[in-house]
């Protein structure tokens, strides 16, 4: 079946502009979690989501970083007025429940010039 | 505080050779320890975890609560086995908030 997938695979913006990330979960999955990867570092975890609500923000850097799941799917990470620093992979991984095994997207490659 | 340490960022060896990829963690508690690996070109992916005590793809990991490790090992290294390697651990209870280490990438030269 499909796995999880991300949208763009890659994106250039340049700084103080607003990004948004897309992640859709592998079906039926409840869980679903995102993370950002800098260069040379392992995954850092950012936000979780149980159904449509975060349960757990406590990884988000900022207030500039927001993220949404409206009906308990589909997830958008957003991001406003980029700063050079938000230069990472962002990966999406969803799970069919709180402990199971994440299953991870390919990721969104995000450069701020 | 919460931290996974992998000491090597590149382990080379020849195929056929004994491999272990080290990782110290340091948690409060009873962690949950896992190995995630990613393969050239494909995304990242679950190993193994350390309450399935399984052997998978031929690489074991025991837990050393007296150590704090949970290094990654394999008798006989194959080409294919050349990878990231991420260790990460997690409580265990609520969900499962993911901590990673930095990774070391495994070379298996023919």
């Amino acid at each position: 079946g499909a796995g999880v997938s991300q949208t763009p695979s890659n994106k250039v913006t340049e700084k103080g502009k607003y990004v948004e990330l897309r992640c859709d979960p592998i079906s039926g999955h409840t869980a679903l979690y995102w993370y950002r990867q800098s260069l040379g570092q392992g995954p850092e975890f950012l936000i979780y989501f149980q159904g449509t609500g975060a349960a757990d923000d406590s990884g988000l850097p900022n207030d500039r970083f927001f993220a949404v799941r409206p009906e308990g799917s589909v997830s958008t990470l957003k991001i406003q007025r980029t700063e050079r620093g938000d230069s990472a992979v962002y990966l999406c991984a969803s799970s069919t429940n709180s402990r199971g095994e994440q299953f991870f997207g390919p990721g969104t490659r995000l450069t701020v010039l | 505080a919460q931290r996974v340490t992998q000491p090597e960022k590149l382990l080379s060896v020849f195929k056929g050779a004994p491999v272990e990829l080290k990782c110290n963690y340091s948690y409060s508690g009873s962690p949950e320890l896992f190995w995630y690996v990613q393969y050239s070109r494909q995304r990242l992916q679950l190993l193994l975890r350390h309450i399935s005590r399984e052997s998978i793809k031929g690489f074991t990991a025991d837990l050393n609560k007296g150590e704090t490790s949970f290094h990654l090992k394999k008798p006989f290294a194959q080409e294919e086995d050349s990878a990231m390697y991420y260790c990460a651990l997690s409580g265990n209870t609520g969900f499962q908030k993911l901590v990673f280490g930095t990774g070391t990438r495994l070379l298996v030269s023919p």
